[in-house]
């Protein structure tokens, strides 16, 4: 059960998209459309953006969305503000009720 | 509105014993049909999960962790725990407390820090 991959950190202006990819494997992200995407604020606890691969919960922005192609997942944020500016964590079911996490991606806004 | 908080000592020993409790508010951890979940992150680190108990007391846990790892609904209604045995300064980290349905965590704990030292 090893983390899913992430890129370390992005970065984009007010008003731009944003992609940031989690690459797992067919036993995770590849095996089941349950992704889900965490936003964490310095000091805080994280909180849910997308689940399901693709769904927002209520309360979340419709900027931002999630989809999936084989073991890579992505969350793209558009029209990046600056309160969007934090680290983002993917995760996924790995089965037997079983959840792995990515290593974290640091979003700067510009 | 469902709430959740963590509680326990935030300075262990290596080789003790690492115990919190999670303490549930708006909702019941025994009769919901949600399962409780713990992750912890390492001091500037990212976010691991260490494992999972449902309504009726089942627990999932993260193979690298299982032998050291016991997650159980409390006596309370309100309340699941995490104990951690064994631990090393490598065991320090931000724990928290979650609810886990949909294959998600839809809701944390604040967090707490616990720390490692002799």
């Amino acid at each position: 059960q090893s983390a899913l991959t992430q890129p370390r950190s992005v970065s984009g202006s007010p008003g731009q998209s944003v992609t940031i990819s989690c690459t797992g494997t067919s036993s995770d992200v590849g095996g089941y459309n349950y992704v889900s995407w965490y936003q964490q604020h310095p000091g805080k606890a994280p909180k849910v953006m997308i689940v399901d691969v693709s769904k927002r919960p209520s309360g979340v922005p419709d900027r931002f969305s999630g989809s999936k192609s084989g073991n890579t997942a992505s969350l793209t944020i558009s029209g990046l503000q600056a309160e969007d500016e934090a680290d983002y964590y993917c995760c996924s079911y790995a089965g037997s009720y079983n959840l792995v996490f990515g290593g974290g991606t640091k979003l700067t806004v510009l | 509105q469902l709430q959740l908080q963590e509680s326990g000592p935030g300075l262990v020993k290596p080789s003790g014993t690492l115990s919190l409790t999670c303490t549930v508010s708006g909702d019941s951890v025994s009769s919901s049909s949600s399962y409780w979940a713990w992750v912890r992150q390492p001091p500037g680190k990212g976010l691991e999960w260490i494992g999972s108990v449902s309504y009726s007391g089942s627990t999932y846990y993260k193979p690298s962790l299982k032998s050291r790892v016991t997650i159980s609904v409390g006596t309370s209604e309100n309340q699941f725990s995490l104990r951690l045995a064994s631990v090393t300064a490598t065991d320090t980290a931000v724990y928290y407390c979650a609810v886990y349905y949909g294959e998600a965590l839809h809701v944390w704990g604040q967090g707490t820090l616990v720390t490692v030292s002799s």
